[in-house]
């Protein structure tokens, strides 16, 4: 079993909708959760980071984690064809375990329909 | 603004033989990784280098060698290239404490 879990699509919706991603992960001392955005043949850009449980918006992107459940989400509100990308995951145990090295999910491919 | 610069962009290798890829970031960055990326099984770390003069095993560091060069710059040495590794390879850097990541555009590389 892989300590992170992303559905990797594809994900095909309309312009101007909500759109969810997911991951699911075991490690129960990850800390520190971001989500990244990949274009095609591009390296991944951070997109969203956030420390322990909570969520966090950023314009049109808010990100959620719920460490009981182990499950972290970025919603994107009003969906552009500029988002279309895949969206990898990734957390870590974060600073206090010494060199901090992320685990990424797989990530999910995005298309955004005009 | 270059952020983190890998070279080179594209390469195509015949098995056995050998090449280095390079990587260098302008952000003064204590912390430099590499990574391969394979369709399905998402982004895999190859070696690390928390601070200059350090380096560790990532998971997948069999068949690599790195060699950080100074602050700015750490390689990535395939000593005789297998087909099984053809992926795509992405260097990142981070400042350090809770700071993220930031990758560069990778190196696409195909082993014949």
């Amino acid at each position: 079993q892989k300590e992170v879990e992303q559905d990797p699509g594809p994900l095909s919706v309309p312009e101007g909708a909500i759109v969810s991603l997911n991951c699911t992960y075991s490690n129960s001392a990850f800390q520190y959760f971001m989500w990244y955005r990949q274009y095609s043949r591009k390296g991944p850009e951070l997109l969203m980071y956030t420390y322990s449980s909570g969520n966090k918006e950023d314009g049109r992107f808010t990100a959620q984690v719920d460490k009981s459940s182990k499950y972290i989400s970025l919603f994107i509100r009003d969906s552009q064809p500029s988002d279309s990308a895949t969206y990898l995951c990734a957390m870590s145990r974060g600073k206090n375990f010494g060199n901090e090295k992320l685990t990424f999910g797989t990530g999910t491919r995005l298309t955004i329909i005009p | 603004n270059a952020g983190v610069t890998q070279t080179p962009k594209f390469q195509v290798l015949k098995t056995g033989q050998s090449m280095t890829l390079q990587c260098a970031q302008d952000m003064n960055h204590n912390s430099m990784y590499w990574y391969r990326q394979d369709p399905g099984m998402g982004l895999r770390l190859i070696y690390y280098s928390a601070s200059e003069g350090t380096t560790d095993k990532g998971e997948v560091p069999n068949g690599y060698n790195v060699s950080r060069l100074n602050k700015r710059e750490f390689s990535l040495r395939l000593e005789s290239a297998a087909p099984s590794q053809t992926s795509v390879y992405f260097c990142a850097s981070r400042w350090g404490g809770d700071q993220p990541q930031h990758f560069g555009d990778g190196t696409r590389l195909s082993i014949l």
